[in-house]
């Protein structure tokens, strides 16, 4: 049982490019998540989408963009990366029924340089 | 926002010493969270907690609910190197969760 899969695992990217991070889940949950970690920052929400077709905004969503494609997949992208998105990012899937339990994938280190 | 504190905010010790760290908040929530994170890895769930004042072990740890559903306390016994990481408390919130900026332990041999 895969659970949570990101890829890639490390990026490396210049000002302005853009890219996309991958996510899928196989334990058929609705609800997904996309976040970044810093250092002395702890755990923040970019995107999370409850169910397929919908997507929200969390506490920092400027300068990213997320599509949730099927239920199993939820990607995010960064359209003109900046040195400030450099950072650690998980991507998070949730038990059904708004459940307690929140599974991460094993996170995407980025730099943009 | 709802914000979690943890303390300490890191730790070094001892391998085969007890670690204690505990996570506050000034609103009361119904549900605490124990994750771990291993260097290079994503968070797992150690501890869920879903009653005031229950105690809840998985193997060398143990959790509590605070009995003023605003606080979470996490022991581990004897530890071993394989314990260092970050580790950080959380509480369901609404569609989201609210994390603790963690607890960074190190456990020298």
């Amino acid at each position: 049982n895969a659970g949570v899969t990101q890829t890639p695992k490390f990026q490396v990217l210049k000002t302005g490019q853009s890219m996309t991070l991958q996510c899928a889940q196989d334990m058929n949950h609705n609800s997904m998540y996309w976040y970044r970690q810093d250092p002395g920052m702890g755990l923040r929400l970019i995107y999370y989408s409850a169910s397929e077709g919908t997507t929200d905004k969390g506490e920092v969503p400027n300068g990213y963009n997320v599509s949730r494609l099927n239920k199993r997949e939820f990607s995010l992208r960064l359209e003109s990366a900046a040195p400030s998105q450099t950072s650690v990012y998980f991507c998070a899937s949730r038990e059904p029924h708004l459940g307690t339990k929140l599974f991460f994938g094993s996170g995407t280190q980025l730099s943009v340089l | 926002g709802q914000q979690l504190n943890q303390s300490p905010q890191s730790m070094f010790i001892q391998e085969g010493e007890d670690v204690s760290m505990n996570c506050t908040s000034s609103s009361i929530f119904n549900t605490w969270l124990w994750y771990k994170q291993d260097p290079g890895e994503g968070p797992v769930l150690l501890i869920a907690l879903y009653k005031a004042g229950e105690l809840t072990s998985n193997g060398r740890l143990t959790a509590q609910f605070g009995i003023t559903r605003k606080d979470s306390f996490l022991n581990i016994s004897a530890s071993i190197p394989s314990d260092v990481g970050i580790y950080f408390c959380a509480v369901p919130y609404g569609q989201n969760f609210v994390f603790g900026p963690g607890t960074r332990l190190s456990v020298l041999p």
